[in-house]
């Protein structure tokens, strides 16, 4: 069973530092890319950030290039979100999604996600 | 830049069919996914390529495309089916982008 669970979450404020982690298992973690998704409250969801398998192609959304960081430990099977400088608009639960097998590209499993509350 | 389009809420009423829509320029190049969510729960994939239904998912919910739309349409709505669809796609960058969500109502 794929399991996907995200922690690292919480309140934080605004200008600092946090670190998310995903742990994965059930699948061969390093076979599939991997992606961070939000979801703002009461809001629609937010595509962050992907990595491919083996690191090799990382890109970001917009609104947080350059103050994000995405990473991946195929040898511990989880997958990481550095985030800096964050924002009040960076508050949102932040989902671990694993990607199918290449092309069409979709994700098949989602984590419960982490929430991230940018306050002071 | 790239974006998708929903409409924010549709309504069906029990047993009818109802048809939820995705547009966007890169749906022209790259299917859309579908993706249920319900109150306090993790969105779930309920279609993708060209009409894949995962495991699980009942087959009254089918997927369609032309040009640059995407449809999602659920064929007799049941009351679980009360939800918000959110479609996703890729763009030529390898970036993915997801549509503002559709909230549906089962009457």
């Amino acid at each position: 069973e794929v399991q996907l669970v995200e922690s690292g979450g919480g309140l934080v404020q605004p200008g600092r530092s946090l670190r998310l982690s995903c742990a994965a298992s059930g699948f061969t973690f390093d076979d599939y890319a991997m992606h961070w998704v939000r979801q703002a409250p009461g809001k629609g969801l937010e595509w962050v950030s992907g990595i491919s398998w083996n690191s090799g192609s990382i890109g970001y959304a917009d609104s947080v290039k350059g103050r994000f960081t995405t990473s991946r430990d195929n040898a511990k099977n989880s997958l990481y979100l550095q985030m800096n400088s964050l924002r009040a608009e960076d508050t949102a639960l932040y989902y671990c999604v694993k990607e199918s097998l290449g092309a069409p590209y979709y994700f098949d499993y989602w984590g419960q996600g982490t929430l991230v509350t940018v306050s002071s | 830049s790239s974006e998708l389009t929903q409409d924010p809420a549709v309504s069906v009423a029990l047993g009818q069919t109802v048809r939820i829509t995705c547009q966007g320029d890169n749906l022209r190049n790259y299917y859309a996914s579908w993706y249920q969510q319900k109150p306090g729960q993790a969105p779930v994939l309920v279609i993708h390529g060209r009409n894949n239904r995962p495991s699980g998912i009942p087959d009254r919910f089918s997927g369609s495309n032309s040009k640059n739309t995407a449809s999602l349409t659920i064929t007799g709505a049941q009351a679980e089916d009360e939800a918000d669809y959110h479609c996703n796609s890729r763009d030529s960058s390898g970036k993915h982008l997801f549509g503002g969500g559709t909230k549906l109502t089962v009457l």
